[in-house]
């Protein structure tokens, strides 16, 4: 079946630092990706997302371009601010007949703690 | 336009006592979901539905039961609490099934399981 596969972490960086998040999937045909994020004690948000091969999504300084032929969706930010600080998950849909049902595959998720 | 919102926030129980975690959303979804978060492991999908009267089993359904009696309303049973649902229960919507779409997560209830 699907699945996502997301960098060990946690990950610990200072200010201004850049930002690697990896994530690879494994899914049937070519589906649409998506980076959640969870701040301290807060539901998930969708950060970004990119609905075919080669397009770049991007929200709030990050970045993460769907790569087919690598079958990644890394997570980039050039300069991390303390307020970054949280819990990043990679997702894909659901996709059986071409349909999600509202259904979501998420990776372990990535703690990302930024220091001033 | 309060979301999708989760009621209790926090809840502690004892081995085999039952509740129900509230879910409820204002957005006219369809599709909503139930999902529990543990860690190192991600989301994962509990039961999900397409429409009222319409539920489904997603990957880790036993020992919890839902229903859709309206649209607005998902809510999820604990026949019997055990340890192992001890997690952080996540409840979320999306408008319609497309590859694209977004979901909406309400905060979340944290459940203890003594």
């Amino acid at each position: 079946g699907d699945s996502v596969t997301q960098m060990e972490g946690p990950v610990t960086l200072s200010e201004e630092a850049f930002l690697t998040i990896n994530c690879t999937y494994t899914a049937t045909g070519y589906p649409s990706l998506f980076w959640y994020v969870q701040y301290p004690g807060e539901g998930l948000q969708l950060l970004l997302k990119a609905t075919k091969a080669d397009d770049k999504g991007s929200n709030k300084g990050f970045e993460a371009t769907y790569r087919k032929e690598t079958t990644s969706f890394h997570l980039e930010k050039g300069s991390v601010q303390v307020s970054d600080s949280a819990v990043y998950f990679c997702a894909l849909p659901g996709n059986a007949g071409g349909t999600s049902y509202g259904k979501l595959t998420f990776g372990q998720g990535t703690i990302l703690t930024v220091h001033p | 336009n309060a979301g999708v919102t989760q009621t209790p926030k926090f809840q502690v129980l004892k081995t085999g006592q039952s509740m129900t975690l509230q879910c409820a959303q204002d957005m006219n979804h369809e599709y909503m979901s139930w999902y529990r978060q543990d860690p190192g492991m991600g989301l994962r999908l509990i039961h999900y539905s397409v429409g009222a009267g319409i539920t489904d089993q997603g990957e880790v359904p036993n020992g919890y039961n839902v229903s859709r009696s309206t649209t607005e309303d998902f809510p999820l049973r604990l026949l019997s609490a055990a340890p192992s649902q001890t997690s952080v229960y996540f409840c979320a919507s999306s408008y319609s099934a497309g590859l694209a779409d977004t979901q909406y997560f309400g905060p979340g209830t944290r459940l203890t399981v003594l």
